[in-house]
């Protein structure tokens, strides 16, 4: 299974652009790189999920370079509900290895 | 349409004794997975079913067991508990099989104390 590595913590304002980077090297060549949002006390959220360049949703777009090693979340002028840990993941199997994860904290 | 229903909610038990939480998942989703979260581990996998057979297994004791029903309800119990169970113990649902990178969908979990 692919080991991930993300920043433990991120601060921004509010207004502002985040973009979170995860390193992911050893990925395989089936392996989908997917985001989850989670707020204290509650599950994780599914955000965004991709394979390769660029995919866009309502609330995140996740950018991932042709080698595939590493893969950037992208929240467009997060709000104070931004505040969550934000989890990386990389891999095909349900056993889904969640790391630590970035704590970011949006200031007014 | 309703979401991940986990049950308890909440739970103290004392050490040595067993604890059974139950998951529901979401209508149609035949994969059930459970995980464990506490401050100093982060969120571990515990185990997954699918259509009532355990898929994959984390690295816990063999304390942790689980079962999954016909109707895709699945239960997990911890047996001669200890003080460093307490955690909050999450399971997800997906549609499962097939290509396996489909959305996983986590309920409020339960959040066990063991004193």
């Amino acid at each position: 299974l692919a080991k991930t590595t993300q920043p433990i913590s991120m601060d921004s304002y509010e207004g502002q652009e985040v973009n979170i980077t995860c390193s992911h090297n050893n990925i395989a060549t089936n392996d989908y790189i997917t985001w989850y949002q989670q707020f204290p006390s509650q599950g994780p959220r599914f955000i965004i999920q991709g394979y390769k360049t660029k995919v866009t949703n309502e609330v995140a777009s996740l950018f991932i370079p042709a080698d595939r090693k590493s893969s950037t979340l992208s929240l467009p002028r997060v709000s104070l509900s931004d505040t969550a840990v934000y989890y990386c993941l990389v891999g095909l199997r349900r056993d889904m290895r969640f790391g630590a994860g970035t704590r970011l904290t949006v200031k007014p | 349409k309703a979401g991940v229903t986990q049950t308890p909610r909440y739970l103290i038990k004392t050490r040595g004794q067993q604890v059974t939480l139950s998951c529901s998942p979401i209508s149609g989703h035949r994969s059930v997975s459970w995980y464990q979260q506490t401050p100093g581990q982060g969120l571990q996998f515990l185990f997954e079913y699918f259509s009532e057979t355990q898929r994959n297994k984390g690295n816990f004791p063999g304390r942790f067991s689980g079962r999954q029903f016909s109707n895709s309800r699945s239960e997990m119990n911890v047996s001669t508990l200890e003080l460093g169970d307490s955690a909050l113990y999450l399971c997800a649902s997906s549609l499962g099989g097939g290509v396996l990178n489909t959305e996983a969908f986590f309920g409020q979990g339960t959040r066990l104390t063991v004193v």
